[in-house]
């Protein structure tokens, strides 16, 4: 069974443009998450999709936005890219019917701003 | 809303030995905690979890235990291998519609052979 994919893997961008990332889950998972991790602020929450609708979303500006598709697969993107933006981002799926259901995460998409 | 503290950010521990890492949390509703490792240039990896419904947790190597009281819980791994060596999360879910966790800040577990 295929794990969680991110696309992709590593990028570079400059202030001021935006980047797409996406997100294939577990064959079968409804739900999918997604987090922003750097050094100084750990792993920190950015919003949550069950069923194509945004169920919950974390502090984050404007710019940080996310959708899912009828098959599960989600995006986010971040535009007027911002020098603190550079992180590791990652994705994580489940199935999502249950609250305390185990949350599976990709590997990650390395974004570095310059 | 929902704060996670965990302890110690950097523990090393000789090959044999067992290692402790514990976490607190805030909030009362908070029903699910796992835990996660996370190797160099991978995402975090599921290791174990306890429901708050459970007191102790076993697999292995490897137990969790909570105390929903004093709003804490730990990890247990007893006889570490260098291959545990790696950055451990813990974090918390509260009761609800969504499946939001709050990590800790992470421990860097050194096992040294």
């Amino acid at each position: 069974k295929a794990g969680v994919t991110q696309t992709p893997r590593y990028l570079i961008k400059t202030r001021g443009q935006q980047v797409t990332l996406s997100c294939s889950p577990i064959s079968g998972h409804r739900s999918v998450s997604w987090y922003q991790q750097t050094p100084g602020q750990g792993l920190q929450f950015l919003f949550e999709y069950f069923s194509e609708t945004q169920r919950n979303k974390g502090n984050f500006p404007g710019r940080f936005s996310g959708r899912q598709f009828s098959n599960s697969r989600s995006e986010m993107n971040v535009s007027t890219l911002e020098l603190g933006d550079s992180a590791l981002y990652l994705c994580a799926s489940s199935l999502g019917s249950s609250n305390t259901g185990e949350l599976f995460f990709g590997e990650g998409s390395r974004l570095t701003v310059l | 809303g929902e704060n996670v503290e965990q302890h110690p950010s950097t523990l090393s521990v000789q090959e044999g030995d067992s290692a402790v890492i514990k976490c607190t949390y805030s909030d009362s509703a908070s029903n699910y905690f796992p835990w996660y490792k996370q190797e160099l240039g991978k995402g975090p990896q599921l290791i174990i979890d306890i429901r708050s419904n459970v007191g102790e947790k076993k697999d292995q190597r490897i137990a969790v235990t909570l105390n929903k009281t004093a709003k804490h819980f730990s990890l247990h791994i007893t006889e570490t291998q260098p291959e545990d060596s790696a950055v451990y999360f813990c974090a918390a879910r509260a009761q609800g519609g969504s499946e939001k966790l709050v990590f800790g800040k992470g421990t860097k577990l050194t096992v040294n052979p």
